[in-house]
């Protein structure tokens, strides 16, 4: 069955990076696009973007370019998101969601999500 | 960028209602929505996709309807553990969720 396993909780101090990761299984890696959602607690949910492991193609929010930087790594089947020059706004949950069809964004699996907290 | 608005914020019903949903779009987005369940606490959960289309294993008491800017939610008989926030999500233009409608046990 499809898995997407995500990596524990993190603590920040403002100014420096964070890479999540989110290892998949279950499925073939390259063959589905990863996406990545945001959700400051008691929020909303928030699109970041997303990378196609196949070819390492990415796109980003507009809001997130600059912020989020997506990789993947198809040896382990494990994406990643690096984030960068973080402040308090980024402390947030981070998921990452497989969609149920190749070139379909609805989002069928998901992560339990990483908190990322940023504080001095 | 395409907005999604979500009313009510907050809906509280009785066990055993029908309970309605609202997305409405900033334009066109051609049934191109699904809808999320969230539970305290954990990962959203596939509902509907493509605006209509029950997801695998999900109750039959969700249903989904809608077209052009807007479309519900609709959960016939409401339970105990329906209480969550539920996203729409459109995917015509870009992707956007829309802000949610927290869903209560009166």
């Amino acid at each position: 069955q499809v898995q997407l396993q995500q990596s524990g909780a993190e603590l920040a101090k403002p100014g420096t990076s964070v890479k999540l990761s989110c290892k998949a299984s279950g499925y073939t890696f390259t063959s589905y696009y990863i996406y990545w959602v945001k959700q400051r607690p008691g929020q909303g949910l928030e699109w970041i973007g997303y990378i196609y492991p196949g070819n390492g193609g990415t796109y980003y929010s507009e809001k997130f370019k600059g912020k989020a930087t997506f990789t993947a790594d198809t040896s382990s089947s494990t994406a990643y998101m690096l984030l960068g020059s973080l402040t308090p706004e980024d402390s947030a949950y981070y998921f990452c969601a497989r969609p149920e069809y190749r070139y379909n964004p609805t989002l069928a699996y998901w992560g339990q999500g990483t908190l990322v907290t940023v504080s001095s | 960028d395409i907005q999604m608005t979500q009313s009510p914020p907050v809906l509280s019903a009785s066990v055993g209602d029908r309970v309605t949903l609202s997305c409405k779009a900033s334009q066109n987005i051609n049934k191109n929505l699904d809808w999320y369940q969230q539970k305290h606490g954990e990962a959203p959960k596939l509902l509907i996709y493509y605006t209509n289309n029950l997801q695998t294993g999900i109750p039959s008491r969700f249903s989904g309807s809608g077209s052009g800017t807007d479309y519900t939610l609709t959960i016939s008989s409401l339970q105990p553990e329906d209480v969550a926030t539920y996203y729409c999500y459109q995917y015509n233009s870009g992707l956007t969720f829309g802000s949610g409608t927290k869903l209560e046990i009166k």
